[in-house]
């Protein structure tokens, strides 16, 4: 079976730090990638991971440990502009170039 | 603005209607998926192109859903005999390929089913 798990949502002041974990189970693993979705738009590639370890772009950091079936999105000096869906997803080979998304965990940025 | 387009942006028909989209992917894309998204939810896959050719369909997709990607470029996505439960954002996505196959997504399609 093909399983992937997040928060539902997050709360968090401008400013500050705010890590997104997702944990996934799937028949295979072939890179995984974080989407951001504002509320009534389409999803916007974030950043991808298929390699152990840290990815850094920006303020935006995406952390994989293929051993442990486990990823985070690491979110620096909030933004009110950062309130928004963050969605994980697993490509696996079983669903050939694909995507498989979790079902998205809501942030919410107050100042 | 991705560069990916899609239309109608919002659709409301009644049950038992036909509805037809239309995606317009990055024109150097030549892989063309689908998805559809309800609320709370995250994108869940229906069906995927390598060019004209429809390789992979998910079993979401009911025999009353039909894509088609005819020259390889515009794809369409026709429901028949819509039922309430088909209302849904219908997501389009393309890539290039290359190591990363990032997707990018078009605006999507609201469909309510009435």
């Amino acid at each position: 079976g093909q399983n992937i798990d997040q928060p539902t949502e997050m709360t968090a002041t401008e400013g500050a730090i705010v890590q997104i974990n997702c944990t996934y189970q799937t028949s295979g693993f072939n890179g995984l990638f974080w989407y951001q979705q504002h509320a009534g738009e389409a999803p916007t590639f974030l950043s991808y991971n298929v390699l152990d370890g840290l990815e850094e772009k920006g303020r935006f950091s995406s952390f994989l440990s293929r051993s442990k079936g486990y990823s985070y999105l690491l979110l620096k000096e909030l933004q009110m502009k950062d309130s928004a869906s963050y969605l994980c997803a697993v490509r696996a080979p079983q669903a050939g170039t694909a995507l498989i998304f979790g079902k998205g965990t809501t942030l919410s940025v107050s100042s | 603005d991705t560069g990916v387009s899609q239309d109608p942006r919002h659709k409301i028909t009644k049950r038992g209607q036909n509805v037809t989209f239309r995606c317009d992917p990055i024109s150097e894309h030549n892989r063309l998926y689908w998805y559809r998204q309800t609320l709370g939810q995250g994108p869940e896959f229906l069906t995927y192109f390598q060019n004209e050719a429809q390789l992979e369909k998910s079993r979401l997709l009911s025999d009353r859903f039909s894509a088609e990607r005819p020259k390889g470029s515009f794809s369409t996505l026709e429901i028949q005999r819509t039922e309430q439960g088909d209302s849904a954002m219908y997501l389009c996505a393309s890539t290039s390929g290359g190591t990363v196959y990032e997707q990018y997504f078009g605006p999507g399609t609201r469909l309510t089913v009435t």
